[in-house]
């Protein structure tokens, strides 16, 4: 088990440009979620992926962010047209199939600044 | 939907004092219940978790919660903490199935602060 891993794990960027984030998730986990923590406050759930399927998403992913996850295995998360408002940490998670008692694993994190 | 709150956003306690970390919730069906540990610039460590069975909780670092159903807490205590315990402990539901399960609601974070 090594662990779900998130890249970049630090992520400058100037207003207006794209940026993209990639998750590896523990391999044997077919449930893969996204979720946003701003300053001082929880995360907040952003989408997830049961395999290659996008299942939900939340209001809180407007237009400007989209997430893939081609082959039911890596997931990407990319942000166009950067805002200040996008500056936070995006975590990400994966699961087991077999629900909360064989594993809910978070990775690191990615920190956004947008300047 | 559901809703989490922690009713404290700091707590300072010194060394080796017990402490509690109140969380409620709100939600319309049976939910699951955590608590994760986070530390500066770190990812989340799950704590501990109520998913069935006795609704008191332990985790091997001394940390204990207690379901309540009735009145929808699920508070976490310690009795003796350490400067090592200093951190940013989260509340957190899940929907018990449905499409929602696995999906989770965090409350908005205390900050633990042991002072020696």
């Amino acid at each position: 088990d090594t662990g779900v891993s998130q890249n970049p794990r630090h992520k400058i960027t100037k207003r207006g440009q794209n940026v993209t984030f990639r998750c590896d998730p523990i391999s044997e986990h077919n449930r893969l979620y996204w979720y946003r923590q701003t300053l001082g406050q929880g995360p907040e759930f952003l989408t997830y992926f049961q395999n290659e399927a996008q299942l939900e998403k939340s209001r809180l992913l407007s237009d400007r962010f989209s997430a893939e996850r081609p082959k039911g295995s890596f997931s990407t998360l990319e942000i166009q047209r950067t805002e200040q408002g996008d500056s936070a940490m995006y975590l990400c998670a994966s699961s087991h199939k077999g629900g909360f008692n064989y594993g809910y694993t978070f990775g690191s994190g990615t920190r956004l600044t947008v300047v | 939907a559901q809703s989490v709150t922690q009713l404290d956003s700091q707590v300072p306690v010194f060394e080796e004092a017990p402490v509690e970390l109140r969380c409620n919730y709100s939600s319309s069906v049976s939910v699951y219940l955590f608590w994760y540990v986070q530390y500066p610039n770190q990812g989340l460590q799950l704590l501990l978790k109520y998913l069935s069975g006795s609704t008191l909780v332990e985790s091997i670092n001394g940390f204990e919660a207690e379901f309540n159903k009735s009145q929808t807490s699920f508070h976490l205590r310690k009795p003796s903490v350490h400067i090592s315990d200093t951190a940013e402990y989260f509340c957190a539901v899940s929907d018990t199935g449905g499409t929602s399960y696995g999906k989770l609601t965090f409350g908005q974070g205390t900050i633990l602060t042991v002072h020696p």
